[in-house]
């Protein structure tokens, strides 16, 4: 059964701080990994990192996948009070039509 | 361009109830699926669907039914609401994965049952 573990579960910083978050894989034939950034509603589409493309940055936010450990970390520099959200990692299998998700990251930013 | 759109946003029910929840799309995408998510537990994945006429069991598929019937919407039923299916309720659709970069979400329907 694939699955998803993302941690921590939530997360506590100073607006400028920088912040990690990891998302460790189980997929049987890996196609691919999301981030999602849920705000007050619906989840928005951050990366999606492949066994071609580990590596991905917009902005303040990257994210690299590590084939190797299966494992991806979410980068975040300089953190404003609009990156509180819960961050949701979720992996694609080839073998698969949808998407499973870890159990996500609630991230507070504090002024 | 409206996206996904879900139907209705807020909805309370009394246990033993019924009801439907509408997701539309305008995207011409051909999968679409349910989750539910839960505090603490992430999206974790009622039903779905991979083309018109075609539905499938996700993770978590007791107590709900649902319906393709145009390629464009995506029906959830309860039959019998339970207490248990107090959550908040996500549409999505896409592209397969293979040509995707991920889901497009709905609003949410946030679904209390008492």
């Amino acid at each position: 059964e694939d699955k998803v573990v993302q941690s921590p579960l939530s997360l506590v910083v100073h607006e400028g701080d920088t912040v990690t978050l990891n998302c460790s894989y189980e997929v049987t034939n890996f196609r691919s990994l999301l981030w999602y950034k849920q705000e007050k509603k619906a989840p928005t589409f951050l990366f999606m990192l492949t066994s071609s493309g580990i590596e991905k940055k917009s902005g303040r936010l990257s994210s690299i996948l590590d084939k190797k450990e299966l494992s991806s970390i979410l980068n975040i520099t300089a953190t404003q009070t609009g990156d509180s959200a819960i961050y949701l990692c979720g992996s694609a299998s080839n073998s698969g039509y949808a998407l499973n998700f870890g159990k996500g990251t609630s991230l507070l930013v504090t002024p | 361009n409206a996206g996904v759109t879900q139907t209705p946003k807020f909805r309370v029910l009394k246990t033993g109830q019924s009801m439907t929840l509408l997701c539309a799309q305008d995207m011409n995408h051909e999968y679409m699926y349910w989750y539910r998510q839960d505090p603490g537990m992430g999206l974790r994945l009622i039903h779905y669907s991979v083309g018109e006429g075609t539905t499938a069991k996700g993770e978590v598929p007791d107590g709900y039914n649902v319906s393709r019937l145009k390629k464009q919407n995506f029906l959830l039923g309860l039959e019998s609401a339970a207490p248990s299916q107090t959550s908040v309720y996500f549409c999505a659709s896409s592209y397969s994965l293979s040509r995707s970069a991920g889901y497009t979400f709905g609003s949410g329907t946030r679904l209390t049952v008492v």
